[in-house]
């Protein structure tokens, strides 16, 4: 069974430029969380997507956004890069129910220059 | 404090040895419970759910704790690729966002 995937594997932009990442969850999973983890720090919670609906979101600024399909595929869009930007973009999926695992995808390592 | 709390280590230890973390959790109302390992530059990996009862899976123990609010891994006969970052998460059960992630644990076995 396929597991997660994440789309660029390796994405390198400039200040002020837009980011587009791309999650495929586990088939029959309904949640998508996104997560940010700069160099040497733990997960940050982004956003937790369900039904293609935003459930939450963590804290960070509003240029972070996203968006769920009806095939529960997600993207993450990161408005006007900053240099603090740059970090390794996780997304995980699980079933809805909530005390499931998640499962993470391998990531995608953004670079802003 | 943290929702979610690890010693960050390095924990290193010899090939062979057994090893154990803690991590202690604040919201009593916390129903679920998980071990993840994950390798320098790449994605968690779920190492185990940790259930009431303690469970077991080779040579890895993992067992809850309720009154005292901790869970913790066991690892027996450390080998060189359990060199890692284990980090603990803890589901909320309640509230929008569920699932708590500590920041982890190093462990490095040593030859």
């Amino acid at each position: 069974e396929a597991g997660v995937t994440q789309s660029p594997t390796h994405l390198i932009k400039t200040r002020g430029q837009q980011a587009t990442l791309r999650c495929s969850p586990i088939s029959g999973h309904t949640s998508v969380y996104w997560y940010q983890q700069a160099l040497g720090l733990g997960l940050q919670f982004l956003l937790w997507y369900d039904e293609g609906e935003e459930r939450n979101r963590g804290n960070f600024p509003p240029r972070f956004s996203g968006r769920q399909f009806p095939n529960y595929s997600s993207e993450l869009n990161v408005n006007a890069l900053e240099l603090e930007d740059s970090a390794l973009y996780l997304c995980a999926s699980s079933f809805r129910t909530g005390y499931n695992e998640q499962f993470f995808g391998p990531g995608t390592r953004l670079t802003v220059l | 404090r943290k929702e979610v709390e690890q010693d960050p280590g390095p924990f290193n230890v010899p090939e062979g040895a057994t090893v154990a973390f803690n991590c202690t959790y604040s919201n009593s109302a916390s129903q679920s419970f998980f071990w993840y390992r994950q390798d320098c530059r790449k994605e968690p990996k779920l190492l185990m759910s940790v259930y009431s009862s303690g469970n077991e899976d080779g040579r890895f123990t993992a067992q809850l704790n309720r009154a005292s609010q901790y869970i913790s891994l066991l690892i027996r006969d450390s080998k060189l690729s359990d060199s890692a970052t284990y980090l603990c998460v803890v589901n909320r059960g309640s509230g929008t966002y569920k699932y708590i992630f500590g920041t982890g644990t190093r462990l490095k076995v040593l030859a």
